[in-house]
């Protein structure tokens, strides 16, 4: 079963980009849908975006389109999250998921979580 | 984007208990509703997907149901490893949605 591995948390000034990783073992992520998430302290889940499974399609939540990039690569087995223009509102707690890019995907298993702190 | 909205938003609840935690959606989703349970400093699971089909490993205490617009989750007996926050997520729309989320409480 695929085990997904995040980076490590970070502390980031505002007007900032900041590059999550999440790393697959144990499957491949091609096959699937790969897709991040984020939960401020306190507060609910927050979907920003999916790669299509074979990634061959991205798509983002309104809020965070033009501001963030999700890769994936095949070759390393990875998927990646860049977020630019941090504010402090962007502080919390980053998971990225399999799953997601088509109708009816659920997210399962999740990685470990990314904390990241954006302050001046 | 599709709204989802829980409810109640916390619940106190005892060993043994049987509770039940209701998600709406603002527009009709058909079955494409999972949920989801987070304990404390923990990342979310999976409980049941499409509704009502529980995925694997999930204890069969857990039940969903639900289609269109309204939906529920179900916990039969509750243990004391059920404690935490659940949430609800749509995959009708790409878009994806979720709850705002229901803290489950001894």
């Amino acid at each position: 079963q695929v085990v997904l591995t995040q980076s490590g948390a970070v502390l980031m000034k505002p007007g900032s980009s900041v590059k999550v990783s999440c790393k697959a073992s144990g499957d491949s992520l091609s096959g699937f849908g790969v897709s991040w998430l984020r939960q401020a302290p306190g507060r609910g889940l927050e979907w920003i975006g999916s790669v299509t499974p074979k990634f061959t399609r991205t798509e983002y939540g309104p809020r965070f389109k033009g501001r963030v990039a999700i890769t994936a690569d095949g070759s390393t087995n990875a998927a990646y999250m860049e977020i630019g223009s941090l504010r402090s509102e962007d502080s919390a707690m980053y998971y990225c998921a399999r799953g997601g890019g088509i109708g009816g995907d659920w997210f399962e298993p999740w990685g470990q979580g990314t904390l990241v702190t954006v302050s001046s | 984007d599709i709204q989802m909205t829980q409810s109640p938003s916390s619940l106190s609840a005892s060993i043994g208990d049987r509770v039940t935690i209701t998600c709406r959606a603002s527009q009709n989703i058909d079955q494409f509703l999972n949920w989801y349970q987070q304990t404390p400093g923990k990342a979310p699971k999976l409980l049941i997907y499409g509704s009502s089909h529980l995925f694997g490993g999930v204890p069969s205490r857990f039940t969903g149901s639900g289609s269109g617009t309204e939906f529920t989750l179900t916990i039969n007996s509750l243990q004391p490893e059920d404690f935490g926050s659940y949430f609800c997520q749509q995959s009708y729309s790409t878009l994806y949605t979720f709850g705002q989320g229901t803290k489950l409480e001894i």
